[in-house]
């Protein structure tokens, strides 16, 4: 089974553009997760998406934004780039989205803002 | 809220020394709690997670609830254990699943 996909891997871009990343799950997940990975943060939650919805969101900004599509694959969106959203955003997919589930990460997409 | 604590940024320990990841959480229902690793150059995967009581590659965990903790252990660390190391939380919010990690813990086993 494939495991989950992110494109791009690497993403360069100025302050002030916007930027969309993409996330296929492992096939038959349903649920979606992203994070952002920093050296002094470490991994914090952005919002989850089951079945198309919206479920959680952590503390970020409303420039962060995302959806998910009916195939389950999920788009993140950041528009209005600063230099501090620089990381590696992460997602992650499981079956459900129940207690006990684990997540499967991708690889993730590196960020540089200029 | 809840939150999750690893004191510990970097343990530094001998190959064949027993290692503890320290892990708090606060919550005041009954959380889930996992233990997420990430080797140099891989993807973050499960290492293993409370409800299935089992001991991967060598380590454990217990969940205190008195003490409101799931350390980490293993009693001979290897140096294929260098890696970072994420205690996370799952909660039900409407009966939905909820996850956060701690800032995590960078081991590094020497030989």
């Amino acid at each position: 089974k494939a495991g989950v996909t992110q494109t791009p891997r690497y993403l360069i871009k100025t302050r002030g553009q916007q930027v969309t990343l993409s996330c296929s799950p492992i096939s038959g997940h349903r649920s979606v997760s992203w994070y952002q990975q920093t050296p002094g943060q470490g991994l914090q939650f952005l919002f989850e998406y089951f079945s198309e919805t919206q479920r959680n969101k952590g503390n970020f900004p409303g420039r962060f934004s995302g959806r998910q599509f009916s195939n389950s694959r999920s788009e993140m969106n950041v528009s209005t780039l600063e230099l501090g959203d620089s990381a590696l955003y992460l997602c992650a997919s499981s079956l459900l989205a129940d207690l006990y589930n684990e997540q499967f990460f991708g690889p993730g997409t590196r960020l540089t803002v200029l | 809220a809840q939150r999750v604590t690893q004191p510990e940024k970097l343990l530094s320990v001998f190959k064949g020394a027993p290692v503890e990841l320290k892990c708090n959480y606060s919550y005041s229902g009954s959380p889930e709690l996992f233990w997420y690793v990430q080797y140099s150059r891989q993807r973050l995967q499960l290492l293993l997670r409370h409800i299935s009581r089992e001991s991967i590659k060598g380590f454990t965990a217990d969940l205190n609830k008195g003490e409101t903790s799931f350390h980490l252990k293993k009693p001979f660390a290897q140096e294929e254990d260098s890696a970072m190391y994420y205690c996370a939380l799952s909660v039900t919010t409407d009966s939905w699943g909820k996850f956060q990690f701690g800032a995590g813990t960078q081991v590094v086993v020497t030989p």
